[in-house]
């Protein structure tokens, strides 16, 4: 089974809908972030969580919100959909009890298509 | 504030050719460098790290990289290339802060391998 895993693995919503990405991970690890992927620009981070009670905004935060339900799971919502939030969105944790905070394992991703 | 350019968007290469994709930096304290590889439909797997010690440092599938300091690079290396290859390359950079762990990214280098 896979250590990082995302729900749905597509999804397609219209304008103006609230949406929920979701992330689970088995690897106990405490911190874990969300990154969309859009083509020619790379990765951007849109939120990250230290652990439970600590949430940051990333580069590209506007239009997010995101959850720390417990150390496991990371949802990330798009409160009203527009379309240039179409884009591959992944999930990652990483383990600062481990001394390599900095090594990140990556969930499979999430393509969401806004129309 | 870091930041990580990959001047080719596509290199495009012979099989059994040698390749190298490029990497620049710029930050204003030490960094960890990192090289990921995206295959097709895939989330991001991490193909070597740079954190200190030897320049050269040797990852997954036959990839090596090396970190010059004075040229603030990390350019990834492969004497011969297969048609499995065929990946997105991601470079990115994490600021040595003790306890640092967000990554920023480059904007990916797709490497194409053909007979």
């Amino acid at each position: 089974d896979a250590d990082v895993t995302q729900t749905p693995r597509n999804r397609i919503t219209k304008t103006g809908k609230r949406i929920m990405l979701e992330c689970s991970q088995t690897k106990g690890h405490d911190r874990m972030y969300w990154y969309r992927q859009d083509p020619g620009l790379g990765l951007r981070l849109i939120y990250y969580s230290f652990d439970v009670k600590d949430i940051n905004k990333g580069e590209i935060s506007d239009g997010y919100s995101v959850s720390r339900q417990a150390q496991a799971k990371f949802s990330l919502s798009l409160e009203s959909a527009i379309p240039n939030q179409t884009a591959l969105y992944f999930c990652a944790t990483s383990d600062p009890a481990s001394g390599r905070a900095y090594e990140q394992y990556f969930g499979p991703g999430t393509r969401l298509t806004v129309t | 504030a870091q930041s990580v350019t990959q001047l080719d968007s596509q290199v495009p290469v012979f099989e059994e050719a040698p390749v190298e994709l490029r990497c620049n930096y710029s930050s204003s304290v030490s960094v960890y460098l990192f090289w990921y590889v995206q295959y097709p439909n895939q989330g991001l797997q991490l193909l070597l790290k740079y954190l200190s010690g030897s320049t050269l440092v040797k990852g997954i599938n036959g990839f090596e990289a090396e970190f010059n300091k004075s040229q603030t690079s990390f350019h990834l290396r492969k004497p011969s290339v297969h048609i499995s290859d065929t990946a997105e390359y991601f470079c990115a950079v994490s600021e040595d802060t003790g306890t640092a762990s967000k990554l920023t990214f480059g904007t990916g280098t797709r490497l194409q391998v053909t007979l």
